[in-house]
């Protein structure tokens, strides 16, 4: 079964550092998405992905945060000058469809000290 | 008024019983709706998508009321592998997002 991955599992880094997280979407679909879970709170919406460009980004997707799509398979989301309130489950996901089924990946825990 | 919103729980039940959760949203131009289901520390999988017309899935029945924004989950025969947070999901018409709820713990206790 075609699945979403995503590297590393899990990341720990200073803070002021800068982080690439990584996902490979699956192959077929053609929007892609980030969000973001702290420990305990709930999946929070980050950035939508399609035809090589945002189409959506929330508040919390500022000036720190970018994505790219370098090579036509992997799916990046980087953070710039990490901050302690980063640290968090990134999850990246796929669609084949707008406001279609989600396909997750099982996720980049983060951890900024 | 959150964009979705969801009674957090948790909703402790013994094995057997059926429990419902609720979840409204507030944009009325919303098309799609979802229910996901995240163990603790896992990512979220699809549990089902909910039509206008109410579907059901085996011990799991789902229903919209697009008119009072709300949509609704049913689990039947509550099992202890069902115990997991559920998550209501709004797809944003107006923009390529999908919204989740905070979640609805879930306990089944044998």
């Amino acid at each position: 079964e075609p699945e979403v991955t995503q590297t590393p599992s899990h990341q720990v880094t200073q803070m002021g550092q800068e982080v690439i997280l990584r996902c490979v979407p699956i192959s077929n679909h053609l929007y892609f998405y980030w969000y973001r879970q702290i420990l305990g709170q709930k999946v929070e919406f980050l950035v939508s992905f399609y035809n090589n460009e945002i189409s959506e980004k929330s508040e919390i997707f500022d000036d720190q945060f970018s994505v790219e799509r370098p090579d036509g398979s992997n799916f990046t989301l980087k953070i710039r000058s990490t901050k302690l309130e980063d640290s968090a489950m990134y999850f990246c996901a796929s669609s084949e469809i707008a406001g279609g089924e989600l396909f997750f990946g099982e996720g980049s825990r983060l951890t900024v000290l | 008024r959150k964009e979705v919103e969801q009674d957090p729980g948790p909703f402790n039940v013994p094995e057997g019983a059926t429990v419902a959760f609720n979840c409204t949203y507030s944009n009325s131009a919303s098309q799609s709706f979802f229910w996901y289901r995240q163990d603790c520390r896992k990512e979220p999988k699809l549990l089902m998508s909910v039509y206008s017309s109410g579907n059901e899935d085996g011990r799991f029945t789902a229903q919209l009321n697009r008119a009072s924004q709300y949509i609704s989950l049913l689990i039947r025969d509550s099992k202890l592998s069902d115990s997991a947070t559920y998550l209501c999901v709004v797809f944003m018409d107006s923009s390529y997002k999908l919204i989740f709820g905070s979640g609805t713990r879930l306990l089944v206790r044998p």
